[in-house]
């Protein structure tokens, strides 16, 4: 079965501790990319990756940092967590038929 | 980056009912997507439209999108509790070699027996 797999599902964290949240694909896609997502505010793309030698900035990349050192991987790192950075996370590919989410990854900064 | 004003913003309605959601934007898209998201899932996505003016048809959905490739709508027939959950449109702009999804607001609908 296509899959996007993120990990954790839910994490509360403190403020200023580091962060990873894992995005695992089995599509054998080249893109790949991180959203936030916040009430009123609908999906907004933090970071993406057309291939494992090219990532760049969506619209909201403060604060956050990716890597792609193979094409099935996408973490998303936070290297200081802050409140404001409590949101909704997805993962998501892209293939001929168009985007894959995963189930999302709730983060909680306090 | 283009921006996607979704309405209504939240909609209840009985069971049977017909519902139409909105997207607007006042820059032009190559193509527009249209998703549904559940609680504690990521969206799914229902269908693309392409070619301004075009309507596709998923069972009880019908979705058109505007002549100048600017708008979308999204009607619901008899809409069914398994219809509830947030409706998410998504203009698709492409540049050279790139492309790039922007998200509305969505629309958030639920729809009791």
């Amino acid at each position: 079965e296509a899959q996007v797999t993120q990990n954790p599902r839910y994490l509360i964290t403190v403020t200023g501790k580091k962060l990873t949240v894992t995005c695992s694909q089995n599509m054998n896609h080249e893109y790949m990319s991180w959203y936030r997502q916040d009430p009123g505010l609908g999906l907004r793309q933090i970071y993406y990756s057309m291939n494992v030698e090219v990532t760049d900035k969506g619209d909201v990349p403060e604060g956050y940092k990716v890597s792609r050192k193979e094409k099935r991987n996408f973490p998303l790192i936070l290297e200081s967590p802050s409140p404001n950075q409590t949101s909704l996370y997805f993962c998501a590919t892209r293939g001929y038929y168009g985007y894959t989410f995963g189930s999302g990854t709730r983060l909680t900064v306090v | 980056t283009q921006l996607l004003e979704q309405s209504p913003q939240f909609l209840s309605i009985q069971e049977g009912e017909n519902l139409t959601v909105y997207c607007n934007s006042s820059s032009v898209f190559s193509s527009l997507q249209w998703y549904r998201q559940e609680p504690g899932e990521g969206p799914v996505l229902l269908v693309t439209v392409v070619t301004g003016g075009e309507v596709k048809k998923l069972k009880r959905l019908t979705f058109q999108f505007g002549d100048a490739r600017k708008d979308s709508s999204l009607h619901i027939t008899a809409a069914q509790p398994g219809d509830t959950g947030l409706y998410l449109c998504a203009g698709v702009e492409r540049t050279t070699g790139f492309q790039k999804l922007v998200f509305g607001t969505g629309t958030r609908l639920l729809v009791s027996p």
